[in-house]
């Protein structure tokens, strides 16, 4: 089982949708998540950090972390096609983050 | 004021021959990293040092030699490279080693092995 997993899609959405990624981690001693941005060619970014259960709202950005599920989300509300980018998600069990393979978005206009 | 940097952008090199890769940080953080990201986006990590220790050491061939000689700098050295060692190498830096800390990325490094 890989520790951390998302569905790799793409994921395509019209503009002005809500796009909903999705990610299951397996170490449960896992305290810290996080939401990255690539953009083709570039770094990753972060966009959200979620520690606690329940939901984080930041602008057009929701995390929703439930920790008995091992399970946690991004919402993206509006969405843009400045959004296309692959979106990782990242725990932190321990010293290192540990990364998913990234679900790719691509929002049409 | 680029926070994180790291050089070569590109490489371009011959299998066996020797590179390396450096990486500065001017955040004042205490911990870097290094990631490889692979054709298929899936971002690995590599090493870690905190305060010049090295805290992180994934199953990596000893052909990857990091070395920081001060907590902002965190270089890689590859000797004998290989095709498969073709990817993009991500430095990247935090705060702390542990905690919330979020990474901050250099730009990558491309690495292509012929």
């Amino acid at each position: 089982q890989k520790e951390v997993e998302q569905n790799s899609g793409p994921l395509s959405v019209p503009e002005g949708a809500i796009a909903s990624l999705n990610c299951t981690y397996s170490d449960r001693g896992s305290q810290s998540f996080f939401w990255y941005r690539q953009y083709s060619g570039k770094s990753p970014e972060l966009i959200m950090s979620i520690y606690s259960n329940g939901d984080k709202e930041d602008g057009r950005f929701t995390a929703q972390l439930n920790k008995a599920s091992q399970y946690v989300s991004l919402l993206i509300r509006d969405s843009q096609p400045s959004d296309s980018a692959t979106y990782l998600c990242a725990v932190k069990p321990g010293f290192k983050t540990i990364f998913g393979a990234g679900t790719r978005l691509f929002v049409k206009a | 004021d680029t926070a994180v940097s790291q050089t070569p952008k590109y490489l371009v090199t011959q299998m066996g021959n020797d590179k390396s890769i450096k990486c500065e940080q001017n955040l004042g953080h205490d911990t870097m990293y290094w990631y490889k990201q692979d054709s298929k986006k899936f971002l690995k990590i590599m090493f870690s040092y905190n305060n010049k220790e090295l805290i992180i050491n994934e199953t990596v061939p000893n052909r990857f030699s990091p070395k920081s000689p001060d907590k902002a700098h965190l270089n890689l050295h590859i000797n004998s490279l290989e095709l498969g060692d073709s990817a993009v190498y991500f430095c990247a830096s935090s705060l702390t080693k542990g905690g919330n800390e979020k990474l901050f990325f250099g730009s990558g490094t491309q690495l292509s092995v012929l």
